[in-house]
């Protein structure tokens, strides 16, 4: 069974950095893309990073690009997200997930049950 | 990346349909056959209902079918139960620095 584990979130002050960790089990962590899609409270789904299977492809959405990083560690079957000089808009939800089958169809099959982050003094 | 708009709210009564717009542009929705539509109930992760335009991934029962026109893709959802009202998300492929924009969400009621 494909299980995704987000942690890490939590309350920071603005300008502040946050690690997020994505766990991974249940498939060959390696051979899959992997991305994190936030949500803000009571607000819509905005994808945030993309990272390819060996981590040599990536790709950020304009509102993070700068200040936020996404790795992975595939020995670890482990996804992060760094994220550093937060704003209040950064307070959500964040998702990590994969997409459905490993063969391009760009649809996120599984999500993880999310991290709350929450930017705030 | 603008977000793909969605009508807020749609309804309708059990056993009846009901059918959800995305309009983007060119440049994803009518660019690209890779249209996904999501599911969310409140509190809970999005799950994937439809992919590439058209197709429901295992589990996903057929009352659920997705079509595309120019720049304007559509999920239906045909004899609508209580366990369908959610909040429903489409997103679409936006170029290669891009693989996903979602759309701005619709709250389905079964009244």
């Amino acid at each position: 069974e494909v299980q995704l584990v987000e942690s890490g979130g939590g309350l920071v002050q603005p300008g502040g950095s946050l690690r997020l960790s994505c766990a991974a089990s249940g498939f060959t962590f390696s051979s899959y893309e992997m991305n994190w899609v936030r949500q803000a409270p009571g607000k819509g789904l905005e994808w945030v990073s993309y990272i390819s299977s060996s981590g040599s492809t990536i790709y950020y959405a304009d509102s993070v690009k700068g200040r936020f990083t996404i790795s992975r560690d595939n020995a670890k079957n482990s996804l992060y997200l760094q994220m550093n000089s937060l704003r209040a808009e950064d307070t959500a939800v964040y998702y990590c997930a994969r997409d459905l089958t490993g063969l391009g169809e760009l649809s996120l099959g599984y999500w993880g049950q999310g991290t709350l982050v929450t930017v705030s003094s | 990346q603008s977000a793909l708009t969605q009508p807020p709210s749609a309804s309708g009564s059990p056993g009846q349909s009901v059918t959800i717009s995305c309009t983007g542009t060119s440049s994803d929705v009518g660019g690209y056959n890779y249209v996904s539509w999501y599911q969310q109930h409140p509190g809970k992760a999005p799950k994937l209902m439809i992919y590439e335009v058209s197709k429901r991934p295992s589990g996903v029962p057929d009352r659920f079918s997705g079509s595309k026109s120019g720049n304007t893709a559509s999920l239906t959802v045909s004899g609508l139960q209580a366990e369908d009202e959610a909040d429903y998300y489409c997103s679409s492929y936006a170029g290669s620095n891009t693989p996903y924009v979602f759309g701005t969400g619709t709250k389905v009621t079964v009244l």
